[in-house]
């Protein structure tokens, strides 16, 4: 089935350093979704990623969709304490399907 | 408040019990999804619905059930608990099946003793 791959699981950043995850999926993604999840909370939705080559940013955060729709990007610039969390990826369970499956995520921690 | 409510925030339950999950999706949703997450396994899709209707299926184990009521709230039914279903229980709703992102309740953890 489908599967959704995500790396690094885990990543340590000084305060304005970047940072990236990346995600992978084993087939063609009619889409992809963004979302993070704080210390003790729920998923957030942060965006949805539609065409091929797609790139999206939000404030310092930046996203990409590859060409293939296979795999995609998260990008934050100047890492801000307020970043730490854990960012998930998730595609849709199959060609028909709407539930999505996620990527394991990237926890993220930053220090100061 | 996201809009999604589940209830009960917390539940410790002992081996071989039966629970029950309650989850009220977003005024206007019509989609209800629930996950399973624990440390070592992310987020696992267990079952969705849409409008009262079982729509699509993750890996939900047969000990475990759902539905959709016409009010739009769901149950998640959990039986014969096991040590290894201690993990936290999300629901998120959709306002439609597709393009459009999930809104997550705040879950529900349940630990099995």
């Amino acid at each position: 089935g489908q599967q959704v791959m995500q790396i690094p699981q885990y990543q340590h950043v000084q305060e304005g350093e970047d940072f990236t995850t990346y995600c992978n999926s084993s087939t063609t993604l009619s889409n992809i979704q963004w979302y993070k999840q704080r210390p003790g909370g729920h998923p957030v939705f942060l965006i949805q990623l539609v065409k091929s080559g797609e790139v999206k940013k939000q404030k310092r955060l930046t996203f990409q969709f590859g060409e293939a729709k296979k795999n995609s990007s998260l990008h934050i610039t100047a890492t801000q304490t307020t970043d730490v969390g854990t960012y998930f990826c998730a595609g849709p369970q199959n060609q028909a399907g709407t539930a999505l499956i996620f990527g394991k995520g990237t926890t993220l921690s930053v220090s100061s | 408040d996201s809009g999604v409510t589940q209830t009960p925030k917390h539940l410790i339950t002992a081996t071989g019990q039966r629970v029950t999950l309650r989850c009220s999706p977003r005024s206007g949703d019509l989609s209800v999804y629930w996950y399973q997450q624990s440390l070592d396994q992310g987020l696992q899709f267990l079952i969705q619905y849409y409008n009262g209707e079982e729509r699509a299926k993750g890996n939900i184990l047969e000990r475990f059930s759902a539905q959709q009521f016409p009010d739009l709230h769901s149950e998640l039914n959990l039986s014969s608990l096991e040590l290894g279903d201690s993990a936290l229980y999300f629901c998120a709703s959709s306002v439609a099946e597709g393009m459009s992102g999930y809104t997550f309740g705040s879950g529900t953890r349940l630990t099995v003793v």
